[in-house]
């Protein structure tokens, strides 16, 4: 069974100072590696697709890596804008079944 | 353009009422997902369609059902609504799996069931 685990559940940072958030993945023939970002009350919003272990891609102060059995998630000199839910997803298989892990509770302090 | 929406944006129902809720999105996606989100437990696949005129069963299919009759469209129904159906229910769409495309969402239906 494919399983996708997030840690910390909850990470508290002050602005500027920098991080990086874990998505452990077990899942049989990774098609794909997603990060979302979901703020209180409204959907998860995309931000990263990685393909393959040591692609990376960048948005702003984002940085997403990916391994054959981790992503992670750098936030380089967050601002309070930053704080939200970020989730992980994984994509394997033959199906099409995103397997979500529980997402990491990032709160970045003025 | 819009991308994915969702109506309504939150329902009260009684045990045992029907409701349907609407996804539709101008994407021209031929993949459409219903999840569910709740408290510790992520957002899990309740149905799916591959294309027009398809549905099939994910995780947590039990109490629901899904029509796709037009592309743009995916509607859940429940026709029994019980507590345990008290959740956040999300639609996406993409344009593919088979390509690891990624999924777009929709802002989500609050669902309370008393």
């Amino acid at each position: 069974e494919d399983q996708v685990t997030q840690s910390p559940e909850a990470l508290r940072l002050q602005e500027g100072e920098s991080s990086s958030l874990n998505c452990s993945y077990t899942v049989s023939g990774l098609r794909g590696l997603f990060w979302y970002r979901q703020d209180p009350g409204k959907g998860p919003e995309f931000l990263f697709t990685l393909y393959s272990a040591g692609e990376e891609k960048e948005k702003e102060r984002l940085k997403a890596t990916l391994t054959k059995k981790e992503s992670f998630l750098h936030i380089t000199a967050p601002k309070p804008e930053d704080s939200a839910t970020y989730l992980c997803a994984a994509l394997g298989g033959s199906n099409y079944k995103l397997t979500f892990g529980k997402g990491t509770l990032l709160t970045v302090n003025p | 353009n819009a991308g994915v929406t969702q109506t309504p944006k939150f329902r009260v129902l009684k045990t045992g009422q029907s409701m349907t809720l609407l996804c539709a999105q101008d994407m021209n996606h031929e993949y459409m997902y219903w999840y569910r989100q709740d408290p510790g437990m992520g957002l899990r696949l309740i149905h799916y369609s591959v294309g027009e005129g398809t549905t099939a069963k994910g995780e947590v299919p039990d109490g629901y059902n899904v029509s796709r009759l037009k592309k743009q469209n995916f509607l859940l129904g429940l026709e029994s609504a019980a507590p345990s159906q008290t959740s956040v229910y999300f639609c996406a769409s993409s344009r593919a799996a088979s390509g690891g495309e990624t999924q777009y969402f929709g802002p989500g239906t609050r669902l309370l069931v008393l």
